[in-house]
């Protein structure tokens, strides 16, 4: 059964730090791992797809890897704002159908 | 464009009543999804419809649940006799390409809260 972890489960920066959040996961055939943004009472919002043949993905400050054999993924915000804070979720799709099986996310703070 | 939509945003029931849960997908998204997101267990998937197949309930946690999506568009999630564990965020999603090549969008959500 594919688990997804993330680690920390919280984490309260000053503006203007690099950050990295942490994601693993125990069965390495996926299809692709995500990386969602979510906003308090808000959906998700896509961030970052990663496919099973890529090892990173970058968007703006954004920057993701995978590393499939060892289950890992991270991800990196450069010069994080106070916009930044919402609760970034990593998911594995495992499956043709693609189902997303998520982790339980990072809350992140960035403090002015 | 329009994005995914998903009525009522709020709903209060009480123990006991059947309840239905609405989403619109974007136009032209083929694939559908319902999760579930309750404080405990996080975001976990509760069923699929891709075009005309028979859709994969495979994450429905009883059969008080149940789904349909009529004419490849709108889809309704209907909670039988409701519990207080019922009580969750419920999302829906939609796809247009590839399960491994494009992304989900998601809705904002439907709050559940069982008295």
């Amino acid at each position: 059964k594919q688990e997804v972890t993330q680690i920390p489960a919280a984490l309260s920066v000053p503006e203007g730090e690099n950050l990295v959040l942490n994601c693993s996961f125990t069965d390495s055939a996926i299809y692709n791992l995500q990386w969602f943004r979510q906003d308090p009472g808000k959906g998700l919002t896509s961030l970052l797809l990663i496919q099973s043949s890529q090892r990173e993905q970058t968007s703006g400050r954004l920057n993701a890897s995978l590393d499939k054999s060892s289950g890992r993924s991270t991800l990196y915000i450069a010069a994080s704002q106070p916009g930044d804070s919402a609760t970034y979720l990593c998911a594995v799709v495992r499956g043709s159908q693609g189902n997303l099986i998520f982790g339980k996310g990072t809350k992140l703070s960035v403090k002015p | 464009g329009a994005g995914v939509s998903q009525s009522p945003s709020n709903k209060v029931t009480e123990k006991g009543k059947d309840v239905e849960l609405r989403c619109d997908p974007i136009s032209g998204h083929t694939a559908l999804y319902w999760y579930r997101q309750s404080l405990g267990q996080g975001l976990e998937f509760l069923i699929y419809f891709q075009g005309n197949s028979a859709p994969d309930k495979s994450g429905l946690p009883s059969d008080r649940f149940s789904a349909e999506r009529t004419g490849g568009s709108v889809s309704t999630l209907t909670i039988q006799r409701t519990q207080q564990e019922d009580s969750a965020v419920y999302l829906c999603a939609s796809r247009y390409g590839g399960a491994g090549t494009d992304t989900q969008y998601f809705g904002p959500g439907t709050r559940l809260t069982v008295l």
